[in-house]
């Protein structure tokens, strides 16, 4: 079975850092890009940070850019998103996700999705 | 960056009906549009990629169309097991959602 489980989140005080990560399985995980996306109490979805089946070429909303760093180890098929700099709009449901199309970031739809972790950040 | 305009925001209708969703994008972004479905405390589920195809398993009552800047999400005939909020999606440049059409039943 294709499936994402993370976990890492928690409660950070302002400032603050936590290291997300996402467990892959069932699928040839370096074969595909991967990507976050969170979800503020309430409110809509927010694309965070992609990453490509090589790990070569990341990418980054402007509202995470230079706080946040995605990056994966293939050999163990994980996913993680260290989240500087924490701030109180980053408390949101974190969700991991895999890119349809292939290993380039963009080339499709995100068909696979995990069960999010929540991330709340406050003093 | 590409802005995504999606309405209405929320909308009640009947069991049976026919239901629509517009998608607007600030830019031509040609098919690179996906729509998805969240049900409250689930993860977003793949509905409709690249504009009008069916992923798999999901109903047929489900469908898309549009390309450029123009796209609409139908419901042929609203279940129950529908009421959900929706949420387009762009891929042409990184991505952007829509604001969600949050669907509830009259």
């Amino acid at each position: 079975e294709v499936q994402l489980l993370e976990s890492g989140g928690g409660l950070v005080q302002p400032g603050g850092s936590l290291r997300l990560s996402c467990a892959a399985s069932g699928f040839t995980f370096s074969s595909y890009a991967m990507s976050w996306v969170r979800q503020a109490p309430g409110k809509g979805l927010e694309w965070v940070s992609a990453i490509s089946g090589s790990g070569g070429s990341t990418y980054y909303a402007d509202s995470v850019k230079g706080r946040f760093t995605i990056s994966r180890d293939n050999s163990k098929n994980t996913l993680y998103l260290q989240m500087n700099s924490l701030r109180a709009e980053d408390t949101a449901v974190y969700y991991c996700a895999k890119d349809k199309g292939g290993s380039g970031v963009g080339a499709g739809a995100f068909d696979i999705w995990g069960q999010g972790t929540m991330v709340t950040v406050s003093s | 960056d590409i802005q995504m305009t999606q309405s209405p925001s929320s909308l009640s209708a009947s069991v049976g009906d026919r239901v629509t969703i517009t998608c607007q994008a600030s830019q031509d972004i040609s098919n690179y549009l996906n729509w998805y479905q969240q049900k409250p405390g689930k993860a977003p589920k793949l509905l409709i990629y690249d504009a009008s195809n069916l992923e798999t398993g999901v109903p047929s009552r489900f469908s898309g169309s549009g390309s450029g800047t123009d796209f609409t999400f139908t419901i042929s005939s609203l279940q129950p097991e529908d009421i959900a909020t929706y949420y387009c999606q762009q891929y042409d440049n990184l991505f952007t959602f829509g604001q969600g059409t949050r669907l509830e039943i009259k």
